[in-house]
C-alpha cells in the first residue's frame, strides 16, 4: 500500500528552525517528485517546492527561497523539509505530496501541524 | 505566477443536486488543470488531472472540463460525502498554485 508517513505536530518560538519528515513506502521512491505543501489555518495549500528523490534537485518558491532546504534520505525512503527563522505566519499544515505521472499531487502525507507561538 | 480565482467562494446544495465550480487562470494553463477534495482535518485528494481525467477510485459524478483559462468542476448527483472543500490547482508552470477554494455546504 502506497504511503507517505510524516512526523508529529511540533511547537516552536519565532525565529527557531523545523524539520518535518516524510516517510515513503509501497512505491518506488526515486521515481516520483516529492512535494512540499503548506496550508494555515482556513487557508488553501501552498506550494512551497520539489525535491527529485533521483538526483535530488529542488525547486523552491521565490517565496520560501533562503529559508527553506529540502533533502531526501533514499537509505530509508524519507524526505525532509526544514525551515528557518519561524514567523508568526509560518503556522500551518505541513503535507509532502507525490508528483503523480498525470501532474497531479496524487498521494498526500497525513500532516505535520507546525506552530510557531 | 499563475493566479487560479475560484468562483463561488461557498454555495448550499441538497443532495442529488447538480453544482458546478469554476477555476479561471490568469494565463493560459493549456490542459494542466487538477482538482482535489478536501475534508476539513484531512490531507486533499486528487479528484481529477489534467482537466478531465478520473482519479482511480473517484465517482463518475465527478466531471471535469476547459481548457486555456477556464475550467469547471461538475459533481452531479451530490452524495453527503461531497460536502466538502474544493480546490483547483495547476500544474503548468512553478510554482504551483491552487485557487482559493470552494466550500460545499448541506442546504
Amino acid at each position: 500500500q502506497e504511503q507517505l508517513d510524516q512526523s508529529g505536530a511540533e511547537l516552536k518560538k519565532p525565529g527557531a528552525s523545523v524539520k518535518v519528515s516524510c516517510k515513503a513506502s509501497g512505491y518506488e521512491f526515486t521515481d516520483r517528485y516529492v512535494n512540499w505543501v503548506r496550508q494555515a489555518p482556513g487557508q488553501a495549500p501552498e506550494w512551497m517546492g520539489w525535491i527529485n528523490p533521483y538526483s535530488q534537485e529542488t525547486k523552491y518558491a521565490d517565496k520560501f527561497r533562503g529559508r527553506v532546504t529540502m533533502t531526501i534520505d533514499t537509505s530509508t525512503s524519507t524526505a525532509y523539509v526544514e525551515l528557518r527563522s519561524l514567523r508568526f505566519d509560518d503556522t500551518a499544515v505541513y503535507y509532502c505530496a507525490r508528483l503523480g505521472t498525470s501532474h497531479g499531487f496524487d498521494l498526500w502525507g497525513q500532516g505535520s501541524m507546525i506552530t510557531v507561538s | 505566477d499563475v493566479q487560479l480565482t475560484q468562483s463561488p467562494s461557498s454555495l448550499s446544495a441538497s443532495v442529488g443536486d447538480r453544482v458546478t465550480i469554476t477555476c479561471r487562470a490568469s494565463q493560459n494553463i493549456r490542459s494542466y488543470l487538477n482538482w482535489y477534495q478536501q475534508i476539513p482535518g484531512k490531507a486533499p485528494n486528487l479528484l481529477i488531472s489534467l482537466v478531465s481525467s478520473l482519479q482511480s477510485g473517484v465517482p463518475s459524478r465527478f466531471s471535469g472540463s476547459g481548457s486555456g483559462t477556464e475550467f469547471t468542476l461538475t459533481i452531479s448527483n451530490l452524495q453527503p460525502e461531497d460536502f466538502a472543500f474544493y480546490y483547483c490547482q495547476q500544474s503548468f508552470n512553478t510554482p504551483r498554485t491552487f485557487g482559493q477554494g470552494t466550500k460545499v455546504e448541506i442546504k
